[in-house]
């Protein structure tokens, strides 16, 4: 069955500091990945998705993941953290038909100190 | 333009009540999803449609739960017989086409005591 697994729950870093989160996937074909933002009372906000392709991809607010499939890895990430970069972060994969279905990870909550 | 919205924004039940929960797509979008996320947890699938039609409702946990779209546009999540265990954000969202980036709107936060 497909499964995503955010390893780490919580993370810590300094402001300017650089990032990663990671994720890995378990998916049978090729998959469609993607990285979502949960800011505390706001909805899912789409940072970067991967459909095919160059491995590398670029997204929103200085985010990149890069799909890595010896690893069954996206991971994200960014060079230098914002203060505003503090929320949850989600990866998922598309199942079903292309992405008709999406499986989340657990999450993994940034906290990012001045 | 507007994006995926939700009503009500909160609700609280008692066990054993009925509740809806409304979704308004991004106008034009043909998909519609449902997932519910738990405290801690990612969103869970529960449903999806594509026009009117419910085209997978594999996530559903069990009969208690049903969801329509019965013109295309607006669903309503319906939950009968409400179980403490049923409280949970459920979010929704919709994208223009199957396989399409999927935009979700804020959530309900349904409490059952």
């Amino acid at each position: 069955a497909q499964s995503v697994t955010q390893p780490d729950i919580h993370i810590t870093v300094s402001e300017g500091a650089s990032l990663e989160l990671r994720c890995n996937y378990s998916y049978g074909a090729t998959p469609y990945l993607f990285w979502y933002v949960q800011s505390p009372g706001q909805g899912l906000q789409l940072l970067l998705k991967y459909f095919s392709g160059d491995t590398l991809v670029q997204g929103i607010k200085g985010f990149e993941a890069e799909f890595k499939r010896s690893q069954s890895s996206f991971n994200l990430r960014k060079p230098s953290v914002h203060w505003s970069d503090a929320a949850e972060y989600f990866c998922a994969v598309g199942a079903g038909y292309n992405t008709d279905k999406l499986i989340f990870g657990t999450g993994t909550r940034l906290q990012v100190f001045p | 333009g507007a994006g995926v919205s939700q009503t009500p924004s909160n609700k609280v039940t008692e066990k054993g009540k009925y509740v809806e929960l409304r979704c308004d797509p991004i106008s034009g979008h043909t998909a519609l999803y449902w997932y519910r996320q738990s405290l801690g947890q990612g969103p869970e699938f529960l449903i999806y449609f594509q026009g009117t039609g419910a085209a997978d409702d594999s996530g559903l946990p069990n009969d208690r739960f049903f969801a329509v779209r019965p013109e295309g546009s607006v669903s309503t999540l319906k939950i009968q017989r409400t179980e403490r265990g049923d409280s949970a954000v459920y979010l929704c969202a919709s994208s223009v086409d199957r396989a399409d980036t999927q935009y979700f709107g804020p959530g309900t936060r349904l409490t059952v005591l």
